[in-house]
């Protein structure tokens, strides 16, 4: 397996578009996971999925964000409209459960957005 | 929060010597883990210590859990150059609920040739 995919790698968007990143997990694993990496909070998870459902979305950070997985093998993380504030690197996780097991979650290597 | 704490935040240390950085909690745990990123890379699982466990190898790691003090530490002996990244502790709370794992913001190593 490759293992986790995300595209774009970096981003460049002007305040007020739209920013679709995107996730490709591994395959078999239940879970997925989409967190946010800054210097002054660390990493911060947004919303994670459980066999294609959303389980607990109480880290978006607003209505701006929004995340969809529509099958097993893809999810998007959308930002509507971006704002400065939304500059970060999102990183995807997935893992066989909830907490990772002894393999732990794998990560891709994330994408580096860039809001001005 | 309840993100786990890795102390100290930067270490730099010369090839060859060991290097420690340790992880403060603040509620019960079910296991913890630590990652490795190196720059411009996702976080890279290490290791997995369960809160009945108080010590793990793997190759030239070595963690420990003292469950009373709320607290890990991670050794990486014989540092070599490739070492160098940041290293996170990760937390799995026994309180219940739906969350994911919980990740401090972590130590950033540098290891000198």
């Amino acid at each position: 397996d490759a293992g986790v995919i995300q595209s774009p790698r970096h981003e460049v968007t002007e305040m007020g578009q739209e920013v679709t990143l995107r996730c490709k997990p591994i395959s078999g694993h239940d879970y997925l996971f989409w967190y946010r990496q800054t210097m002054m909070r660390g990493l911060e998870l947004l919303i994670y999925f459980n066999n294609n459902v959303p389980i607990d979305d109480s880290g978006m950070p607003e209505d701006r964000f929004s995340a969809k997985m529509p099958n097993a093998s893809f999810s998007t993380l959308k930002i509507q409209p971006s704002e400065p504030r939304d500059s970060a690197v999102y990183f995807c996780a997935s893992s066989l459960s909830r907490v990772g097991g002894a393999d732990g979650y794998t990560f891709g290597s994330g994408t580096r957005l860039t809001v001005v | 929060s309840q993100q786990g704490e890795e102390d100290p935040q930067a270490l730099s240390i010369q090839e060859g010597e060991n290097a420690t950085m340790n992880c403060s909690y603040k509620t019960s745990i079910n296991n913890l883990q630590w990652y490795r990123q190196n720059s411009g890379r996702g976080l890279v699982h290490l290791i997995l210590i369960r809160s009945n466990e108080r010590e793990k190898h793997s190759g030239r790691l070595r963690v420990t859990l003292d469950t009373s003090k709320k607290s890990s530490s991670l050794l990486i002996t014989a540092s070599r150059a490739a070492d160098t990244a940041s290293y996170f502790c990760a937390t799995e709370y026994s309180g219940g609920g739906a969350d994911g794992l919980t990740f401090g913001k972590g130590t950033h190593l540098i290891i000198q040739p």
